[in-house]
């Protein structure tokens, strides 16, 4: 069965630090992939996605995320975070055609000042 | 453009009634898919609608139905209520199912509380 796992539930870093949110998923086929980000009491905000072609796509805000077939991973980056980033991210995937789509449980991030 | 809509914003039901939440896609959107997000954790697939038919359902039980109207917008009905369906719904929509089009963008969502 499809799933995806995000291992780490909270992660705290100083603001202007780097950050990494790991995504491992599970899926027979080439997935779909998407990071979505949502702030306290709001819906999800598309972050970034990979369909295909480069395995590192840029996003918004200065995100990244990198595909690695190999390690079934999907990973975040950012270079320097900002104290707005404080949210809870979601990796998600895709089925083909889109009939079914799946959540982690989400990371929450906290910036230290 | 407006985003995705959805209403009412919160909700208060007893247990065993039934309710019904209301979602308008982006305009040109012609797939509308519904979430149920429980408290501390990631969305869950409830179903997908594309053009007025169902295209996908996620395990929830019978009590959970949709439809999808010829405009686009779709409505979310709850049956018989339990506390354990306490949950901010999720709508999102997106161009259509495949062809790289999948993408979806979702609404502030519905805040239901079963008490």
């Amino acid at each position: 069965a499809q799933s995806v796992t995000q291992p780490d539930i909270h992660i705290t870093v100083s603001e202007g630090a780097s950050l990494e949110l790991r995504c491992n998923y599970s899926y027979g086929a080439t997935p779909y992939l998407f990071w979505y980000v949502q702030s306290p009491g709001q819906g999800l905000q598309l972050l970034l996605k990979y369909f295909s072609g480069d395995t590192l796509v840029q996003g918004i805000k200065g995100f990244e995320a990198e595909f690695k077939r190999s390690q079934s991973s999907f990973n975040l980056r950012k270079p320097s975070v900002h104290w707005s980033d404080a949210a809870e991210y979601f990796c998600a995937v895709g089925e083909y055609n889109f009939n079914k789509f799946y959540f982690g449980s989400g990371t929450k991030l906290n910036v230290k000042p | 453009d407006a985003g995705v809509t959805q209403s009412p914003t919160h909700l208060i039901k007893t247990r065993g009634q039934q309710v019904t939440l209301r979602c308008s896609p982006i305009s040109g959107h012609k797939s509308v898919s519904w979430y149920q997000q429980v408290l501390g954790q990631g969305p869950q697939f409830i179903f997908q609608y594309y053009e007025k038919e169902e295209r996908g359902r996620g395990n929830f039980p019978d009590r959970f139905s949709a439809r999808q109207f010829p405009n686009y917008s779709s409505e979310l009905n709850v049956n018989a209520l339990l506390l354990g369906d306490s949950a901010l719904y999720l709508c999102a929509s997106s161009l259509a199912p495949g062809q790289g089009q999948e993408t979806q963008y979702f609404g502030p969502g519905t805040r239901l509380l079963v008490l």
